[in-house]
């Protein structure tokens, strides 16, 4: 199996444009997992899926961010407008039990 | 709400020696799940071991093992024979073993270096 895959890898985009992350997660896995990394925050659980269901999107931040897993094959993060304080590494992780496998993240830098 | 403590932001060892990183919790769930996760400076999030609660005996993986104390809610993490390669970030993470609670709870991690 290949692991978690996310896509891009880094983004920089100007402040105000739309952000897309991807995530495949690893087949089988019926829990997906997003987390944010930032130096100040440590990691912070955004929302995670079980069976495709949102089950807690308390750390969402704002309304600016929105996830979605349309299907057991692929999850996306939005963030609509982006802002500079948004700048951070996004992960995503899958599992099946117990432990979860995580992707490389994505850099995200707004400038 | 469950939490997760490490009270060593860094730490550091002298390669070949041992090394332990601890790791406290609190909740008041009975059944759950431990791990530690390695994270080197590529960013990957590396799982290095897990316990599970009911299990008594300590887990062990290479030279990675764990003091896990069920009762005291702690969950230490001891590396044998440290390797340069062991220099890393390692974070202590809580999982409910209720399946619809089953969020992974990270600690602050606790940054691990290897010396000559």
């Amino acid at each position: 199996d290949a692991g978690v895959i996310q896509s891009p890898r880094h983004e920089v985009t100007e402040m105000g444009q739309e952000v897309t992350l991807r995530c495949k997660p690893i087949s089988g896995h019926d829990y997906l997992f997003w987390y944010r990394q930032t130096m100040m925050r440590g990691l912070e659980l955004l929302i995670y899926f079980n069976n495709n269901v949102p089950i807690d999107d308390s750390g969402m931040p704002e309304d600016r961010f929105s996830a979605k897993m349309p299907n057991a094959s692929f999850s996306t993060l939005k963030i609509q407008p982006s802002e500079p304080r948004d700048s951070a590494v996004y992960f995503c992780a899958s599992s099946f039990r117990q432990g979860a496998f995580f992707g490389q993240g994505t850099r995200l830098t707004v400038v | 709400a469950q939490t997760v403590t490490q009270s060593q932001p860094e730490m550091s060892v002298q390669e070949a020696e041992t090394v332990t990183l601890s790791c406290t919790y609190d909740t008041s769930e009975s059944d759950y799940y431990l791990f530690w996760y390695k994270q080197p400076p590529s960013r990957q999030m590396i799982l290095v071991i897990r316990q599970e609660a009911y299990k008594q005996q300590n887990a062990t993986e290479n030279r990675f093992s764990v003091n896990f104390q069920k009762a005291a809610k702690s969950f230490s993490l001891k590396i044998s024979d440290s390797q340069l390669g062991d220099a890393a970030m390692y974070f202590c993470a809580y999982r409910s073993a209720v399946r619809t609670a089953s969020k992974l709870t990270f600690g602050t991690g606790t940054r691990l270096q290897v010396t000559l």
